[in-house]
């Protein structure tokens, strides 16, 4: 079975720009999560979604936002970038991602994004 | 307090030597539990899930949880140098989402 696929791989962009990342998610998958990852901060949720319904966001700006389509893939989109948003964007997928202790929850990452502001 | 904490390490351990990872968490409705290993560079890759009390063991990985004391770790046999990477403790709360440890680095000495 195919894994988590993510595009582009690798971005730059300056100040001011905005961006959108694609996510496929494993067959059969309707969960899709959005990640960032710095150095500084480690890996912090951004936002989820099922069956098109964004479901849960984390404490981020408005500036990130994200929507699912019927097939299950996945954008997240940022705008006016800053130099703060350089990091690796990493998307996860789980069939229900509900989070109530079965192996539906189990989130499997694609290889990320990395996104760099300049 | 850190809703996931583990040591950052690193934690050196020789070769075929058991590595002992731990991780603790605060939010007591947590139901489900994740240990992600990442290679510099590269994407989390899951290498163990536990939702109930007690040990998970798969090959060389053994979990252990213990939700009265908010406890989870990771036991490595037979250590390997490949083994080598940050070992990420996530935790799900039941809010859809993964709240992450900030990793423990683990070096295995040839």
């Amino acid at each position: 079975k195919a894994g988590v696929t993510q595009t582009p791989r690798y971005l730059i962009k300056t100040r001011g720009q905005q961006v959108t990342l694609s996510c496929s998610p494993i067959s059969g998958h309707r969960s899709v999560s959005w990640y960032q990852q710095t150095p500084g901060q480690g890996l912090q949720f951004l936002f989820e979604y099922f069956s098109e319904t964004q479901r849960n966001k984390g404490n981020f700006p408005g500036r990130f936002s994200g929507r699912q389509f019927s097939n299950s893939r996945s954008e997240m989109n940022v705008s006016t970038l800053e130099l703060g948003d350089s990091a690796l964007y990493l998307c996860a997928s789980s069939k229900t991602g509900t989070g109530v202790g079965s192996s539906t929850d189990t989130q499997y990452f694609g290889p990320g994004t990395r996104l760099t502001v300049l | 307090q850190k809703e996931v904490e583990q040591n950052s390490g690193p934690l050196s351990v020789p070769e075929g030597a058991i590595a002992s990872l731990n991780c603790t968490y605060s939010d007591r409705v947590s139901q489900s539990f994740f240990w992600y290993r990442q290679y510099s560079g590269k994407s989390p890759e899951l290498i163990m899930s536990i939702y109930s009390n007690g040990d998970k063991e798969d090959g060389r990985f053994t979990a252990q949880l213990n939700k009265a004391s908010q406890y989870v770790s990771l036991l490595i046999r037979d250590s390997q140098p490949s083994d080598s990477a940050t070992y990420l403790c996530a935790v799900n709360t039941g809010r859809r989402a993964l709240t992450f440890g900030s990793g423990t680095r683990l070096q295995v000495q040839p």
